[in-house]
Parts: structure tokens; sequence; C-alpha cells
């Protein structure tokens, strides 16, 4: 049973503009969701989190929406760079009681 | 420098034969775990740690044992190998079992089993 949904499985962006990659989560226990990012030949690091207490969070140029009645998160790449291309990770989980259960990856492709 | 360093990074092996990889951190944290990473099924954790001599299975456990006899290290052993477990292997760190610290992940390892 796949507890969180990441969509689409790869991306092309413009460079300039706009990414969004999207996730479900099926637990409404889960209270933590980090997006990590995860260059070739490196493991994943983590770029961005956010608690359902907010219903957005920005980080530079990277945001995430946060939608709990729909048991939805996005992250939104503004004005996208070649130098974002990665594959990126959703990740839900609940604070201290759970691992962290990832989504199955976006290949994000940002071309000139 | 922090980090989670894993051991080797590339790995040939034919199947049956006994292997470890190695896993170790510099970061005093308490919270170790093992993933395997493949193509269109993104990250599955294998087994974690929530400190010494504590282990316990995630979600794809079969054909793998690990130990955690001190607190920096957490090496995968696979007793048996086989070809369904050539793969991408990401060892990952965090200070505590609390998920919102973040985990520190290594540069991974790449196993191919024939």
């Amino acid at each position: 049973q796949q507890q969180v949904k990441q969509s689409p499985q790869s991306l092309i962006v413009q460079k300039g503009g706009i990414s969004i990659i999207n996730c479900a989560y099926e637990n409404t226990a889960f209270d933590y969701f980090p997006w990590y990012q995860q260059f070739p030949g490196k493991g994943p690091a983590l770029l961005i989190a956010i608690r359902p207490d907010v219903s957005e969070k920005k980080e530079g140029r990277f945001t995430i929406s946060f939608n709990k009645s729909a048991k939805q998160f996005s992250l939104h790449i503004m004005d996208s760079q070649p130098g974002d291309s990665a594959t990126y990770f959703c990740a839900a989980s609940l604070s201290g009681n759970t691992p962290l259960v990832f989504g199955k990856g976006t290949r994000l492709s940002v071309i000139a | 420098e922090a980090q989670v360093t894993q051991n080797p990074r590339y790995l040939i092996t034919v199947t049956g034969k006994k292997l470890t990889v190695t896993c170790s951190q510099n970061m005093n944290h308490e919270y170790m775990s093992w993933y395997r990473q493949d193509p269109g099924l993104g990250l599955r954790q294998i087994y974690y740690s929530m400190n010494v001599e504590v282990t316990d299975k995630g979600d794809v456990p079969e054909g793998y044992k690990v130990s955690r006899k001190e607190k920096r290290n957490f090496p995968l052993i696979l007793e048996s190998p086989s070809p369904n477990q050539t793969s991408l292997y990401f060892c990952a760190s965090s200070k505590n079992f609390d998920s919102g610290y973040g985990y520190t992940f290594g540069s991974g390892t790449r196993l191919t089993v024939v």
C-alpha cells in the first residue's frame, strides 16, 4: 500500500518557468511533509519541509503548498533553472512515531 | 565535515556470495536507516535503527540483515545476494527518530548481482 503518491513521474520545464510537483498522502495522522532533492550520483538532501499548521512555506524560489482537507501538498519551483534539474522526492511521517515514507520521485529537467 | 560515509561506492558480485556494505556517520546521530532506490519505485526502506542494539524492519527487509553494535556504524549484510537485489543503496542518519530533524544521506552504493 503506497502511502504517498507523487506525480508526475517526469517533468520537462523551460528555463524561467514554474515547476510543479504534486503529492497526495493517505494517513491523516502525518504531521511532517518534507521534500528532498537528489542530483545524479548523490544521495537525497533535504530541500524544504512543512507542518500542517501552515498552508504555505517559501524558501527562495521553492514553495510548498499544503492542503490538509484534500490530503495533498505540492512543490513549486519558480524561475526554474537548469541547475534545478534533479530528482525530487516528497515524503511524509508522524513525527517521532514513524519513519519517513517517500513518494516514488519526479525527475525534473529544466531546458534552456 | 558532517557526513554519512558508505563503502564501497560500486560493487559487482555473484549470486550467493555474502557481502557487507558499510555505513558510518560522524554526527553522533541516534537514528540510522537503509534504503534501496529502483527506477519507478523510489526509495524503499530496508531496515532502520533507533539506537545502539535497536533495529527494526522497514518495507522490504527480505534478504537483508543489519546490526548496530556502535552508534556510528550501521552495516547492511546480504547473506546470499540474488539478482533482484541489484539496486542503488543509500544509508541515512538523523539526530533521532523524530524525522523533523531531517535525514542526512550517504552518496550511495550501486550493487550489481550477476
